[in-house]
């Protein structure tokens, strides 16, 4: 099945700066790949997805990248804010009703006023 | 993006009760929904595929006669822990596939349960 490893587990940035977060696939069939972002005691909220497509994905502040030959991809974070801080969670699964998202571990990323 | 609830949002119960929480999609029918546990400071461990009409599928080492769900409308899917016990204790959160060939996944608020 798929495993999806994600780094770093933590991540501090000044504010203003950049954040990176990257993550590796392992199923090659997996062709759908999504960021959330969860905030303290509340449920997850997709912020940016990717499809298998396309290699690079922006939404103002945020954009994901894909390598499929690789097998990974990543989250950008520019011109970061404190209200950015949160953990954020990569997933991959298939396009397909039924197929579960496989997450990784998660990224606890603060942003220093 | 489309919107799932999630009921209760908390609750607390005594050891040995059932708790049973809701999951709705608002403003789109759900013809899968997925059941996660979350425990602090971890990832989202998916327990459970609930499809309407049809019966659960579950995830290894997951206890379908302890985690009874029921997925009865294409709005509305309802995760029950029966016989509650502390190791039970959790955040569990719902979410939903806006339809058939698509993929994009709504997450609901969660719902913190603490079995005492």
């Amino acid at each position: 099945g798929e495993n999806v490893e994600q780094h770093p587990s933590t991540l501090s940035v000044q504010e203003g700066d950049s954040a990176v977060i990257k993550c590796t696939y392992s199923d090659s069939a997996s062709n759908y790949f999504p960021w959330y972002k969860q905030e303290l005691g509340k449920g997850p909220q997709l912020i940016i997805d990717i499809r298998s497509n396309v290699g690079e994905k922006k939404d103002q502040r945020i954009a994901v990248t894909l390598n499929k030959t690789a097998k990974h991809f990543s989250l950008h974070i520019t011109e970061t804010q404190p209200e950015d801080s949160a953990v954020y969670f990569c997933a991959a699964s298939l396009i397909s009703g039924n197929t579960p998202l496989v997450f990784g571990k998660g990224t606890r990323l603060s942003v220093i006023a | 993006g489309a919107v799932v609830s999630q009921h209760p949002s908390w609750v607390i119960c005594k050891s040995g009760t059932s708790v049973k929480i809701e999951c709705r999609s608002l403003d789109f029918q759900a013809t899968t929904m997925f059941w996660y546990r979350q425990f602090p400071k971890q990832s989202l461990m998916l327990m459970a595929t609930s499809n309407e009409g049809s019966k659960a599928t579950y995830e290894q080492g997951v206890e379908k006669d302890k985690f009874l769900i029921n997925h009865a409308s294409l709005t509305l899917s309802t995760l029950t822990v029966t016989s509650a016990h502390p190791e039970d204790s959790s955040f569990y959160i719902c979410s939903a596939r806006t339809g058939l060939i698509t993929d994009t996944q709504y997450f609901g608020p969660g719902t913190r349960l603490t079995v005492l």
